[in-house]
């Protein structure tokens, strides 16, 4: 079964300083790996993927995301953070797709992250 | 805005009641999903659809749930009997295909059984 672990419910980052949110995956097999953000009172909106090829993918508002496949961590990143970035952030994780199903994403348990000004 | 549309935002109900969400994908997207999620927790899957056919269920889609995509256009997932236990936020999603295309989150439908 696969699994995504977001070791931290809560980031607190100044605004202007880097942020980082982690995240940990286990799958059998190639991972498809997603973050999504979540406001208050909105659905969730797609950010990144790392699906194949480099390991850096750049995604939507600034943010991008390093996929580490030793350390099965695929970590979101932001070089400045602004105030306007402080929501709810969820990775999640989907096997490559091999005909047998298993199409549903797992995702993990979220982190708030907290821009402050 | 060609988003996924979900109806009704809210919904209140006692329990023992049947109640019935619709989801409209995206219209090119023949891949459709929902999913459940409840407070301090991330969405979980629950079933998906390519074009008409109900290809996959999570163990989490008691017999009282059930979905259908009758023309492979909307859905609608129904669940009867309720339970205070359903009380949560029923999240569609639709994708243009397989292999790594991200899924597009419609706002959901807030359940709350009394």
């Amino acid at each position: 079964a696969q699994s995504v672990a977001q070791p931290e419910d809560q980031v607190n980052v100044a605004e202007g300083n880097p942020l980082t949110v982690k995240c940990t995956y286990s799958v059998s097999g190639n991972p498809y790996l997603f973050w999504y953000v979540q406001y208050p009172n909105r659905g969730l909106q797609f950010l990144l993927k790392y699906i194949t090829g480099d390991n850096l993918v750049k995604g939507s508002y600034g943010f991008e995301a390093e996929f580490n496949k030793s350390q099965t961590s695929f970590h979101l990143k932001k070089p400045s953070a602004l105030v306007s970035d402080s929501a709810l952030y969820f990775c999640a994780v989907r096997v490559e797709y091999s005909g047998g199903g298993a199409d549903g994403l797992t995702f993990g348990k979220g982190t708030h992250l907290i821009i402050q000004p | 805005d060609t988003g996924v549309s979900q109806n009704p935002r809210h919904k209140i109900t006692k329990r023992g009641q049947n109640v019935t969400f619709r989801c409209d994908p995206i219209s090119e997207h023949n891949r459709l999903y929902w999913y459940r999620q409840t407070l301090g927790q991330g969405p979980e899957f629950l079933t998906y659809f390519q074009n008409e056919a109900q290809l996959e269920k999570s163990r989490l889609l008691s017999d009282r749930f059930s979905a259908e995509r009758p023309k492979g256009s909307f859905s609608t997932l129904e669940i009867q009997r309720t339970e205070q236990g359903d009380s949560a936020m029923y999240l569609c999603a639709s994708s243009p295909q397989r292999g790594g295309h991200e899924q597009f989150f419609g706002p959901g439908t807030r359940l709350t059984v009394l």
